[in-house]
């Protein structure tokens, strides 16, 4: 069975600090991976998306980064945190195809203070 | 932009009763999900209802699709205090494309 990890799970990092939030995917392969970010109180925002290694779509210019180095790897990353890039992170990833159901990994809840 | 809008934003039943809640979307869609979510954690796949499909059940969900009004909505029979989540519905446009969801409460 295909199992989706998270971490870490809780961050809390001074403002101007960098970032690296990491998510892998077992049992599957050329899976499609997904970032959101969901603030307090409120539906996902997607961030970034990727089909295959190295291949990264971007929803939204801002302060981070995605990069996928490896088929089941997706790292969100950024070089200076503001206090508006905290929120709960959770990766997700479907079949090739995109159009199905998403399966979300236990998600990184992040604060910048 | 967000896809998806759900409404009621809050709902609060007893145990046993039915909880219906309803989601607008605005442009074409192949297929709408809906998501759960308890407090603090992932979401979890509830339910995939194609375009072509106008009603889909799984257990003691429902779902209803009309494409014409673009809109869905899940109904949640016979309702347990285990039910207690935040549910989304979201529609597939490169990632999914999620409404702001709507904070369900069951109690005993």
């Amino acid at each position: 069975s295909q199992t989706i990890h998270q971490w870490p799970a809780t961050l809390v990092q001074p403002v101007g600090s960098p970032l690296s939030l990491e998510c892998t995917v077992e049992g599957t392969s050329n899976p499609n991976l997904y970032w959101y970010r969901q603030a307090a109180g409120r539906g996902l925002q997607l961030l970034f998306y990727s089909v295959g290694i190295g291949q990264i779509s971007s929803e939204v210019p801002q302060n981070l980064s995605a990069s996928r180095p490896q088929d089941r790897q997706f790292i969100l990353s950024s070089k200076k945190l503001l206090l508006s890039d905290s929120g709960f992170y959770l990766c997700a990833w479907n079949k090739a195809g995109g159009m199905d159901e998403q399966y979300f990994g236990p998600g990184t809840r992040l604060t910048v203070t | 932009s967000q896809q998806g809008e759900e409404d009621p934003q809050a709902l609060s039943i007893q145990e046993g009763e039915n909880a219906t809640m309803n989601c607008s979307y605005k442009t074409s869609i192949n297929n709408l999900q809906w998501y759960r979510q308890n407090s603090g954690r992932g979401l979890v796949h509830l339910i995939l209802i194609r375009s072509n499909e106008r009603e889909k059940h799984s257990g003691r969900l429902r779902v209803t699709l009309d494409t014409s009004k673009k809109s869905s909505s899940l109904l949640i029979t016979a309702s347990r205090a285990a039910d207690t989540a935040s549910y989304f519905c979201a529609t597939p446009l490169g990632g999914l494309n999620f409404g702001k969801g709507t904070s369900l409460l069951v109690t005993p």
